[in-house]
């Protein structure tokens, strides 16, 4: 079953501006990890922040974390148009005989438009 | 380093024929991931290994499908017979421990 669920589907934004992007999760996580996926590409992996972490930067990215609400969100300040593409947040929790899984959400789809 | 290697990149097959994945994952790396995505359901954990031992396969659609790791540096997803449906995007990834997953470039399985 999806793990992380993301909001929203999809989001278009101007260039220069803010983008959110929020997840939300179901289970207790060892960590959060996001990724984005350029069209007809594979995932790249962006930022993990761990359960006992609240907020995460890297580079234009910040990452927050609530585990009281069981949920997190990515912004990325100031967007340029080659930021346009899927983002997908993936819950890394226990699945047992020693070993985590990670478990990825539908994406929210990104459009930053010069 | 090359990072995680898929082939082909590209499938085009006719239904019933055997269809054989194939993916080379970051040396150092104990952990295999396959994944197959489709517009329809998203990104599907199919099954993974951790030090070449199968852990999870309840993603495995049916018995049609298998996988293997007879090392820690190559495994293979193999489908026989394929079917239409199993058109999608079939993403092997591998990381070391409990953190990063890194992903393959993908193959793209078309089924006629």
């Amino acid at each position: 079953s999806q793990q992380g669920e993301e909001d929203p589907q999809a989001l278009s934004i101007q260039e220069g501006e803010n983008a959110t992007m929020n997840c939300s999760y179901k289970t207790s996580i060892n960590n959060l990890q996001w990724y984005r996926q350029n069209s007809g590409r594979g995932l790249v992996h962006l930022i993990l922040i761990r359960s006992n972490e609240r907020e995460k930067h890297s580079g234009r990215l910040r990452v927050t974390l609530d585990t009281s609400k069981k949920s997190s969100s990515l912004l990325i300040t100031a967007s340029r148009a080659a930021d346009t593409a899927s983002y997908f947040c993936a819950t890394n929790a226990y699945s047992g005989a020693g070993s985590y899984q990670l478990t990825f959400g539908k994406g929210t789809k990104l459009s930053v438009i010069p | 380093d090359a990072g995680v290697i898929q082939s082909p990149r590209h499938e085009v097959t006719e239904m019933g024929q055997e269809v054989t994945l194939r993916c080379k994952p970051i040396s150092g790396h104990n952990s295999l991931f396959w994944y197959r995505q489709t517009m329809m359901r998203g990104l599907e954990l199919l099954i993974y290994f951790n030090n070449n031992v199968p852990i999870d396969d309840s993603g495995m659609p049916e018995d049609r499908f298998s996988a293997k790791m007879p090392n820690a540096s190559f495994s293979t997803l193999k489908i026989q017979p394929s079917e239409p449906r199993d058109s999608a995007v079939y993403f092997c990834a591998s990381r070391r421990g409990t953190d990063t997953q890194y992903f393959g470039p993908g193959t793209r399985l078309t089924v006629l």
